[in-house]
């Protein structure tokens, strides 16, 4: 079975420091991965994918993310976090359907 | 842009009533998907539709939970017999169908609120 991991439930970073969200990903074959972001009482919003290739992805408002198969992990990157980043963060992996990580909140401060 | 459209977006339901929620996914879409999410926790996969029958579900997709697409544009779960623990926000996603499916992203509606009282 495909699954992903996210080991923070919460990141807090100051506005302009650089925001990482980590995922960590188990899967046989190649891997698919996606990054979706959820706003307060709003659906999910897709972000990025990494499907082959460059393994530095690069999605909307700013965010990119780091495949890194020897450590299996799927990191997302800002290098200047905004207040308006604050939301929740979900990693997923796609075989016929999408299977998404527990999420992780990112807050941050202005 | 087009989008997944869904409705009602909040909806307050007695135990044990039948409740539809209705979306209208992508129309050129071929691949249809309901989630659901409890209280901002993990959005947990439902069921995947193609070609007018479920190709994939999960354990929580029991003979309480049903889909349908009654016509060319519209893609319905039914929840009979709803219970407490059936309140969650429930999302509906699309996907065009492209070479290969797992190259392509899944867009999602904005949810229905199901509270079950």
């Amino acid at each position: 079975a495909q699954s992903v991991a996210q080991p923070e439930d919460q990141v807090n970073v100051a506005e302009g420091n650089p925001l990482t969200v980590k995922c960590t990903y188990s899967v046989s074959g190649n891997p698919y991965l996606f990054w979706y972001v959820q706003y307060p009482n709003r659906g999910l919003q897709f972000l990025l994918k990494y499907i082959t290739g460059d393994n530095l992805v690069k999605g909307s408002y700013g965010f990119e993310a780091e495949f890194n198969k020897s450590q299996t992990s799927f990191h997302l990157k800002k290098p200047s976090a905004l207040v308006s980043d604050s939301a929740l963060y979900f990693c997923a992996v796609r075989d016929y359907k999408l299977s998404f990580g527990a999420g992780t909140t990112v807050t941050v401060r202005a | 842009e087009p989008e997944v459209t869904q409705t009602p977006s909040h909806q307050v339901t007695q135990m044990g009533q039948e409740v539809i929620l209705r979306c209208v996914p992508i129309s050129n879409h071929l691949y249809f998907y309901w989630y659901r999410q409890i209280l901002g926790q993990k959005v947990e996969f439902l069921v995947s539709f193609y070609n007018n029958e479920i190709s994939e579900k999960s354990e929580i997709f029991d003979d309480q939970f049903s889909v349908e697409r009654p016509d060319g544009s519209n893609f319905t779960l039914k929840i009979r017999s709803t219970k407490l623990e059936d309140s969650a926000m429930y999302f509906c996603a699309s996907s065009p169908i492209g070479q290969i499916l797992r190259n392509t992203e899944a867009f999602f509606g904005q949810g229905t609120r199901l509270t079950v009282v």
